[in-house]
């Protein structure tokens, strides 16, 4: 079983300038989250779909950072304008039943 | 406010010896309790879980004990080997919470040989 995809892995972009994550979840997960980890912390929730309703994104920047999962599968997150507070590596994690999430290897944002 | 702490950054241990992480939490909502590894460049790994119906969970070389009354968790890696050399973060859900994981800080387990 394939697990989940991210790209890119890694980005460097100057403040201001806006920037899209992609992730494609393991086949028939219906739940996806997307995390920020800021280097020394653990994973802080930033949003939760459920298909492609969005069930919580009560910690999404929402000024800056939006998400959108199209048909229930594939996930972007895009962050416009980044800051510099922004530089932390983005997890995508998807569950198909229980609580145990699987994550994506991430990518890893510098904003300069 | 951090619901779920992970008090040591770091952790050395002898090759074949007991690895012991410690995790607490605030939460009494929280119910499910699970274990996490992460390797550098790579994202977060499930380990083992535990219910707070149980006090022990073992899998192989991996047992995590849960004193709900202490609000603390603990995982045991016995013995330890060079290829347990990782980051353990500790997570902690509210089944009717809507699944949502809330994570520790993460403990850096080095094992020498």
């Amino acid at each position: 079983e394939a697990g989940v995809a991210q790209s890119p892995r890694y980005k460097i972009i100057e403040k201001r300038q806006s920037v899209a994550f992609w992730c494609n979840p393991i086949s028939g997960h219906a739940t996806l989250y997307w995390y920020q980890q800021i280097l020394g912390q653990g994973p802080k929730l930033l949003i939760q779909f459920q298909n492609n309703g969005v069930v919580d994104d009560s910690q999404l920047p929402k000024d800056r950072f939006s998400a959108e999962r199209l048909k229930g599968v594939d996930s972007t997150l895009k962050i416009q304008p980044a800051k510099l507070e922004d530089s932390a590596v983005y997890l995508c994690a998807c569950r198909l039943a229980g609580t145990v999430q699987y994550f994506g290897p991430g990518t890893r944002l510098t904003v300069t | 406010d951090q619901q779920v702490k992970q008090n040591s950054p770091s952790l050395s241990v002898q090759e074949g010896r007991i690895s012991i992480l410690n995790c607490d939490y605030t939460n009494s909502m929280f119910d499910y309790f699970l274990w996490y590894k992460k390797y550098p460049a790579e994202g977060p790994t499930f380990l083992i879980s535990i219910s707070s119906i149980k006090d022990k969970n073992e899998d192989g070389r991996f047992t995590v004990f849960l004193n709900k009354s202490a609000k603390h968790l603990s995982l045991h890696i016995v013995p330890s080997q060079p290829g347990d050399s990782a980051v353990y973060f500790c997570a902690a859900s509210a089944i009717q919470g809507a699944q949502k994981l809330v994570f520790g800080q993460g403990t850096r387990l080095t094992i020498n040989p």
